[in-house]
């Protein structure tokens, strides 16, 4: 049972703005440790999308922006796309399980 | 171009090993940190083992003891030794290239725990069933 939680889907039409959750405890995200988001299409590998809470590699849209504050995170998508259907999944440290914990996923469609 | 590509996955009764493998191509492979995900099917990810340049591991507490990650920087590869399988193991395992990053703000590189992922393989199947 992952210890980040996100919504199990959100949904928007094609140009509208979603913002995908990921609410984590004192031991994760609220203890300081960076955010990074993963976005993930039918039957492929996961690919980078945020590191760092709120930084960009290159090639990643600027339509997609991170956030985080206290014990959460949030992504955001503004100008909603058909080829931004996937799993979307937050990433994080915990320091009582010491080790990397993962999101529990987020689907996003596009109606 | 920058590469990973697992191999080694299959069918293996409970109880029984299985060692992974993951060719690394593209980049300076021993001065990377390196971390093996998972993913049972229909399910999210989760994190299994890590290994940093210097060679110190860490695991999940779900496979501790029964899995070992080890690198071999004169052939480029990172291995999964995987014993005492159980049906709970089945998942599509990644190899996966560790980043860290600048930040401004402390004048300093982010430390292992602050390490993302930038570069995944595509994957191998284990299936562990009798």
């Amino acid at each position: 049972q992952s210890v980040l939680t996100q919504p199990p889907s959100v949904s928007g039409a094609p140009g509208q703005r979603v913002t995908i959750s990921c609410t984590g405890s004192s031991s994760n995200i609220g203890a300081g440790y960076d955010v990074h988001w993963y976005q993930q299409l039918p039957g492929t590998a996961p690919k980078l999308l945020i590191y760092g809470n709120t930084n960009r590699p290159s090639g990643v849209p600027d339509r997609l922006s991170g956030s985080k504050s206290g014990t959460s995170a949030s992504l955001a998508i503004t100008g909603l796309q058909a080829e931004d259907e996937a799993d979307y999944y937050c990433q994080s440290y915990d320091s009582s399980l010491s080790g990397y914990v993962f999101g529990t996923g987020t689907k996003v469609t596009v109606l | 171009e920058v590469q990973l590509l697992e191999s080694g996955g299959g069918l293996v009764q409970p109880g029984g090993s299985l060692r992974l493998s993951c060719a690394a191509s593209g980049f300076t492979f021993s001065s990377n940190a390196m971390r093996w995900v998972r993913q049972a099917p229909g399910k999210g990810l989760e994190w299994v083992s890590a290994i940093n340049s210097g060679g110190r591991t860490y695991y999940a507490d779900s496979v501790k003891g029964r899995f070992t990650i080890s690198r071999d920087n004169s052939k480029n590869t990172l291995y999964l030794q995987m014993n005492s399988l159980r049906a709970e193991d089945t998942a599509a395992y990644y190899c996966a290239r560790e980043r860290t990053y600048y930040d401004i703000l402390t004048g300093s590189y982010k430390d292992y725990s602050n390490y993302y992922i930038d570069v995944w393989g595509k994957g191998t199947t284990v299936t562990v069933s009798s």
